[in-house]
């Protein structure tokens, strides 16, 4: 089953910091770009990062340059998000999405998971 | 940065009906990269549209796409039940990609 799959998310005071992961099946992981897209509450939805499909390329929001880490695992099937210096801003629902292309970057997404929540609050 | 306002807020539809949802950007969007996307609750959004009018895998043909520069459309023919939804335009032509704030379809 072609599936994404986040996993991390919960309450974590401002300041500190998180792992987010997101666990892909069902296709060639390695074949695509990955993306982290975020919901805040009652807000839409914001682009955060994306890493190429075989890393040549990462890039990220304005919002969480320099905070925010995406990497990925091939051997795991498995894209991440390191999320350090945590704001009450960066409370949303974290969703991955796979890029729309194969072995290149469209900029759109064909596959996402269902979101993790992480809420950033002491 | 690219502003997508997207309207209306809120359409209230039956069945059966056809719903028409609007995105219009603050400049032009770049060349036809303008996606759309539907979310239901608690579910993963999903792809309908990239490319302004090209449906992605395994959408059925009552949704299509128009438009081009700041304006766009999404149009649904017949909604069944399963169509009602939060709906999503985002625009990949121009750094950093945007979205809309949605259109919520209710049933009415």
């Amino acid at each position: 089953q072609v599936q994404l799959v986040e996993s991390g998310g919960g309450v974590v005071q401002p300041g500190r910091s998180l792992r987010l992961s997101c666990a892909a099946s069902g296709f060639s992981f390695s074949n695509y770009g990955m993306h982290w897209v975020r919901q805040a509450p009652g807000k839409g939805l914001e682009w955060v990062a994306v890493i190429f499909h075989d890393e040549s390329n990462i890039y990220y929001a304005d919002s969480v340059k320099g905070r925010f880490t995406i990497s990925r695992d091939t051997s795991k099937n498995t894209l991440y998000l390191q999320m350090n210096s945590l704001r009450a801003e960066d409370t949303a629902v974290y969703y991955c999405a796979r890029d729309g292309a194969v072995a290149h970057i469209y900029w759109y997404f064909d596959l996402w998971g269902r979101g993790t929540l992480v809420t950033v609050s002491s | 940065e690219i502003v997508l306002t997207q309207s209306p807020g809120t359409l209230s539809l039956s069945p059966g009906e056809r719903a028409t949802l609007s995105c219009r950007a603050s400049q032009n969007v770049n060349s036809i990269y303008l996606a759309w996307y539907q979310h239901k609750p608690g579910q993963a959004p999903r792809l309908l549209l990239y490319g302004v009018s090209s449906r992605a895998t395994g959408i059925p043909d009552r949704f299509s796409g128009s438009g081009s520069g700041t304006d766009f459309t999404l149009t649904i023919n017949r909604l069944e039940p399963e169509d009602f939804a939060v709906y999503y335009c985002q625009q990949y032509g121009s750094s950093p990609l945007t979205f809309g704030q949605g259109t919520q379809v209710d049933i009415k």
